[in-house]
């Protein structure tokens, strides 16, 4: 059974960079045809898709986040990473990283709140 | 960029109850679209893919129909543990979007 887990800090300061690591347990995230994706949801608000990196490295973002974003993988750690600059208040919701296959957003992790505030 | 119209945003319904939600998309997207299931606090869950196939461990009572640009979701007989937020969400090709949600009470 393929686990997801988020980490990373939950305060970030205004006009610094989140950054935050999900790892995967119960498979290898180099293997099989699948996207990795960060997906968030600031309180009481819908869910917006951040972006995704495939197995073979590409990465594809959402258009209103894309000069901000960037999703890395390291297969040595079974984990890929968000990296959001330039935060404000704005960017602060919970944030989920999923595995996406054939079937949509299959698994999730648990989320990890991050606040942006001074 | 493809845009997912749910509606209603809201809805409140009695146990025992039909509920249908619905979900447009701004574009034909064929069969990739995703329903989710999200309670309270809690990490949505995959319920609906392919337009229709339900995940596995999905009660029966949730359903999926559509094609292109029109989809709905089913719920044939409301439970009370069916209170939630639903999103229904294009995937396979990016941008991936979601629907804005709906949100499912009891009445």
């Amino acid at each position: 059974q393929v686990q997801l887990q988020e980490s990373g800090p939950g305060l970030v300061k205004p006009s610094q960079t989140l950054s935050l690591t999900c790892t995967v347990s119960g498979g290898s995230i180099s293997s099989g045809s699948y996207y990795w994706s960060w997906i968030r949801q600031p309180a009481g608000k819908g869910l917006e898709w951040i972006g995704r990196i495939y197995t073979s490295g590409s990465t594809n973002y959402n258009p209103s986040l894309k000069s901000r974003v960037t999703i890395s993988v390291d297969t040595s750690k079974n984990q890929f990473s968000l990296k959001l600059s330039s935060v404000t208040a704005a960017d602060t919701a919970v944030y989920y990283c999923a595995r996406e296959g054939a079937a949509g957003l299959e698994y999730w992790g648990q989320g990890t709140l991050v606040t942006v505030s001074s | 960029d493809i845009q997912m119209t749910q509606s209603p945003s809201s809805l409140s319904a009695s146990v025992g109850d039909r509920v249908t939600i619905t979900c447009r998309a701004s574009q034909g997207i064929s069969n990739y679209l995703a329903w989710y299931q999200q309670k309270p606090g809690k990490v949505p869950k995959l319920l609906i893919y392919a337009a229709s196939t339900l995940q596995s461990g999905v009660p029966s009572r949730f359903s999926g129909s559509g094609s292109g640009t029109d989809f709905t979701l089913t719920i044939s007989s409301l439970q009370p543990e069916d209170v939630a937020t639903y999103y229904c969400q294009k995937y396979n090709s990016a941008p991936i979007t979601f629907g804005q949600g709906t949100r499912l009470e009891i009445k």
